[in-house]
């Protein structure tokens, strides 16, 4: 099966622009999320949706940052305006119940934000 | 709230023997994970157990659960270059909607 893809790679920006990121989950997953890895740090949740509706989104900051899954499937993720402490990858993730009740991640290779 | 710990930096010999660590704090866990990062890339799944086991074998990977420690470790066998990496322990919680925590993560340096 394909991965979960994502895109652009790398992006860089100034400080104070806005910037989106696209990102195509495993075909027949329902839930995707968007993971937020600073430098040295494990991947901090911002938000997870269930099909298209958000179930947490506590740790997203909502001034500036948000999401949206169209239609239960691709999802974009836009920061406006960026800050210097966003620069990090952000990580789309998708995943599924499995018949065991295993429910397994598929990470993408994520997108690397750079804020100058 | 939540946390999930491990030390930061592990160097062996290759052909030795790893152990990754992880303690957590949440007693709600269902499913406990490792997930391995290679350089510029996504976390990939290594291997996963289910919170009632207290062991599970994957070829040359172990992973140990002592749920009572709230201690999680991660042993590979016969370490090999390529199994230089960062190596994340991460915890799926018991709520209504099954969040993930991961820990730091732990960066596995193979000496040749």
């Amino acid at each position: 099966e394909a991965g979960v893809a994502q895109s652009p790679r790398y992006k860089i920006i100034e400080k104070r622009q806005s910037v989106a990121f696209w990102c195509n989950p495993i075909s027949g997953h329902a839930t995707l999320y968007w993971y937020q890895q600073i430098l040295g740090q494990g991947p901090k949740l911002l938000i997870q949706f269930q099909n298209n509706g958000v179930v947490d989104d506590s740790q997203l900051p909502k001034d500036r940052f948000s999401a949206e899954r169209l239609k239960g499937v691709d999802s974009t993720l836009k920061i406006q305006p960026a800050k210097l402490e966003d620069s990090a990858v952000y990580l789309c993730a998708s995943s599924t119940r499995g018949t065991g009740g295993y429910y397994g991640y598929t990470f993408g290779s994520g997108t690397r934000l750079t804020v100058v | 709230g939540e946390d999930v710990e491990q030390s930061l930096f592990l160097s062996v010999r290759e052909g030795d023997s790893s152990v990754i660590n992880c303690t957590y704090t949440d007693s709600s866990s269902t499913y406990l994970y490792w997930y391995k990062q290679e350089p510029g890339a996504g976390l990939q799944l290594l291997t996963y157990i289910f919170s009632n086991m207290d062991m599970k074998q994957d070829q040359r990977l172990t992973v140990l659960l002592n749920k009572k420690d709230k201690h999680l470790s991660l042993r590979i066998a016969d370490t090999q270059t390529g199994d230089s990496a960062i190596y994340f322990c991460a915890v799926r919680m018991k709520t209504s909607y099954d969040k993930v925590i991961f820990g730091p993560g732990t960066s596995l340096s193979v000496i040749p």
